[in-house]
């Protein structure tokens, strides 16, 4: 079955930079998404189609992509940003849809 | 605004079953893919299954190949997730979720808790 690589957590300081990179053989040719979610709530999509922000999504979320590794960055990191994030794609054949295991970023 | 709705959750014996629903407003239903994707408590999201938008294809995640069964009736702007033989790996929330149109999720329900416990 296909998957996606995160790292388990990244720990950044405020307005810091925090970089989150998710990988997987089909990511050049399947978009990705990424999504926030805080305890005991359903997950919020920050970043669609690889680099597009849903409107109300603030500005310091980004998106970007590179052969088979693609990456949020959050830059200005603030405390309200602490949560667990979220890669998720498809595979080859765009039938199924696979999750990275979750990134808990946490702000010092 | 979109809005979707779960129910049918609960605490339920192993080996028993439950059917899952969801009600979708804000939307055409009957253009959209929906999904079901679960989360174990403290564990990360696992997605579920699909069903097109005329219900013609589905499709499963390995680990509940031939136990689930998706459907949906557009009539009703409802989706539906029969869960059978459950067991403790089962145990989470289940959210409903509104396909993008690509092969993402923008909308997601509330969720609700399946426990299988004896």
């Amino acid at each position: 079955s296909y998957e996606l690589t995160q790292p388990p957590s990244v720990s950044v300081s405020p307005g810091q930079t925090a970089r989150i990179t998710c990988s997987g053989d089909t990511l050049p040719k399947q978009y990705a998404y990424w999504y926030q979610q805080k305890p005991g709530q359903a997950p919020v999509v920050v970043i669609y189609k690889d680099n597009e922000r849903p409107s109300g999504i603030p500005e310091r979320f980004s998106g970007s992509s590179s052969g088979t590794t693609v990456t949020l960055t959050i830059s200005g990191v603030q405390a309200e940003d602490e949560g667990d994030y979220y890669c998720q794609s498809a595979d080859s054949s765009g039938t199924h849809r696979v999750f990275g295991g979750g990134t808990k970023v946490t702000v010092l | 605004q979109v809005q979707l709705v779960e129910s049918g959750g609960g605490v339920v014996q192993p080996g028993r079953s439950l059917r899952l629903s969801c009600a979708a407003s804000g939307f055409t239903f009957s253009s959209y893919a929906m999904h079901w994707v679960r989360q174990p408590p403290g564990k990360g999201l696992e997605w579920v299954a699909v069903i097109s938008y005329d219900g013609g294809n589905k499709y499963y995640a390995d680990s509940v190949q031939g136990r689930f069964s998706i459907s949906r009736d557009n009539s009703k702007s409802t989706l539906y997730l029969q869960v059978n033989s459950l067991g403790a790996e089962d145990t989470a929330v289940y959210y409903c979720v509104k396909d993008d149109g690509e092969f993402g999720f923008i909308y997601w329900g509330q969720g609700t808790l399946v426990s299988v416990s004896s």
